[in-house]
């Protein structure tokens, strides 16, 4: 089955820093890579995507990259606030049978110092 | 608001008992998920269900158990309850077409004591 792997497991930068966070997946046929924030008690949510057709995508201080080739895309932060503080993982996904299969990364602790 | 509830919110009980999380997916969702966060872990894949059926199965222990009702809506069932089940627990929905993002409800803190 798909594995995701996720680095670093924590990361601590300065505010106004950037933040990046790499992950690698095994199997080809995953096409759909969202990125998911979770703040301390709360549920995940997500907060950008991308498919296999594109290689970056960006959405402000967001953008995520993905390397077909190599099977991995990272998340990058630029200008990082105090509110960027919280875990984010990664995912891989992939169409089967008509339902989707979704691997998740181990997630990175991002702490954004004032 | 995702649009997926689950109830109860908290749930404290013993060593020993059986407990049902319920969840509701997003009107027109047919998959659901469910995960176990252990404090300060990541989301560990339990089960999936897509339009009642079984689906795919993650680290799901013997004495879990899962379902998919017609409605769409799905329990967790989790029995003689140790202290290390002690977790959040997330249920999480997704469309068939379109985007596949997955829609987290708000979790169910579970509590062994």
């Amino acid at each position: 089955g798909e594995n995701v792997e996720q680095h670093p497991s924590t990361l601590s930068v300065q505010e106004g820093d950037s933040a990046v966070i790499k992950c690698t997946y095994s199997d080809s046929a995953s096409n759909y890579f969202p990125w998911y924030k979770q703040e301390l008690g709360k549920r995940p949510q997500l907060i950008i995507d991308i498919r296999s057709n594109v290689g970056e995508k960006k959405d402000q201080r967001i953008a995520v990259t993905l390397n077909k080739t190599a099977k991995h895309f990272s998340l990058h932060i630029t200008e990082t606030q105090p509110e960027d503080s919280a875990v984010y993982f990664c995912a891989a996904s992939m169409r089967s049978g008509g339902y989707q299969k979704v691997t998740f990364g181990t997630g990175t602790k991002l702490q954004v110092i004032p | 608001d995702s649009g997926v509830t689950q109830t109860p919110k908290h749930l404290i009980t013993a060593t020993g008992q059986r407990v049902t999380l319920r969840c509701s997916p997003r009107s027109g969702d047919l998959s659901v998920y469910w995960y176990q966060q252990s404090l300060d872990q990541g989301l560990q894949f339990l089960i999936q269900y897509y339009n009642g059926e079984e689906r795919a199965k993650g680290n799901i222990l013997e004495r879990f158990s899962a379902q998919q009702f017609p409605d769409l809506h799905s329990e967790l069932n989790l029995s003689s309850l140790e202290l290390g089940d002690s977790a959040l627990y997330f249920c999480a929905s997704s469309a068939l077409a379109g985007y596949n993002e997955q829609f987290f409800g708000p979790g169910t803190r579970l509590t062994v004591l």
